[in-house]
C-alpha cells in the first residue's frame, strides 16, 4: 500500500518570505498523481496544486510551485511571497492510476504559520 | 452553488446512539468517499463508492456503514457511536479521471460523549 509522509508537523514563515513544505511517498508504481491541499481554519479543503508523475516539468500555480523528484519519491511545495492568508494546514496526497481506484492517500499534514 | 453538501455541520451524540451523516453532490461525479480527520492523523479513508451501486472499505471502516443511495448521495451511518468516533468527517467526490481533484464537502464535526 502506498504511504505519504510529511515530516514537518509545523512550519513558520515571515510574511513575504519563501517556505518549502516537504512530502515523501512510497510506491512501486510508475504512474500516479500527486496533490497538495490547503485547509484553512474554516475547515474547507482547497486544492493548491497537482502533478502528474509522467511529467518531468514541475507544476506551478502563481506563488505555489512544486519540486517533484520522482527517483527520490519527493514532492515538496514551495510558497513564495508568503501571505497571511496562506496560514493553514497543508496536506500532501497520492493517487494511483491503477486498478480503477481513485482513492487519495493523505499525509498527516503540516501546519503553516505566517508571521506578520 | 454546485459542489458537495454535507449535513449536519455539527453533531453531539451520547455513547451508543446512532446517526446518519448525509452527503450529496450535484456534479455528476462517479466516485464518492468518506474520510475522517483527527489531529495529527491527517485524513483517513473510511469507505468509498467507485460507482453507483458499489461500496468498498477503506483504511478505518470498523463501526461504520455506508449506502450509495443513487449517483448523487452517499451516506455514512454510525450504528452505535463510541467516543473513539469523535472526529471531523468529510465527504468527497470525483468525476473518475485520476488527475481530477477531489471535491470536498465542508465537513461534519461529531462529538461522542
Amino acid at each position: 500500500a502506498q504511504t505519504v509522509t510529511q515530516s514537518q508537523p509545523e512550519m513558520s514563515v515571515q510574511e513575504a518570505e519563501t517556505v518549502t513544505l516537504s512530502c515523501t511517498y512510497d510506491t512501486s508504481e510508475s504512474d500516479y498523481y500527486l496533490f497538495w491541499y490547503k485547509q484553512p481554519p474554516s475547515r474547507q479543503m482547497i486544492l493548491v496544486i497537482r502533478q502528474e508523475a509522467y511529467k518531468q516539468q514541475n507544476a506551478t500555480e502563481n506563488r505555489f510551485s512544486v519540486n517533484f523528484q520522482k527517483a527520490a519519491k519527493s514532492f515538496s511545495l514551495k510558497i513564495s511571497d508568503s501571505q497571511l492568508g496562506d496560514a493553514a494546514m497543508y496536506f500532501c496526497a497520492y493517487r494511483s492510476t491503477q486498478g480503477g481506484s481513485e482513492k487519495l492517500v493523505f499525509g498527516k499534514g503540516t501546519k503553516l504559520t505566517v508571521n506578520p | 452553488n454546485a459542489g458537495v453538501t454535507q449535513t449536519p455541520k455539527f453533531q453531539v451524540l451520547k455513547t451508543g446512539q446512532s446517526m446518519t451523516l448525509q452527503c450529496a453532490q450535484d456534479m455528476n461525479h462517479n466516485s464518492m468517499y468518506w474520510y475522517r480527520q483527527d489531529p495529527g492523523m491527517g485524513l483517513r479513508l473510511i469507505y468509498y463508492s467507485a460507482s453507483e451501486g458499489t461500496t468498498d472499505k477503506g483504511e478505518v471502516p470498523n463501526g461504520y456503514n455506508v449506502s450509495r443511495l443513487n449517483k448523487r448521495e452517499f451516506s455514512l451511518r454510525l450504528e452505535s457511536a463510541a467516543p473513539s468516533q469523535t472526529s471531523v468527517y468529510f465527504c468527497a467526490s470525483i468525476l473518475g479521471q485520476s488527475n481530477s481533484p477531489l471535491h470536498f464537502g465542508n465537513g461534519t464535526r461529531l462529538t461522542v460523549t
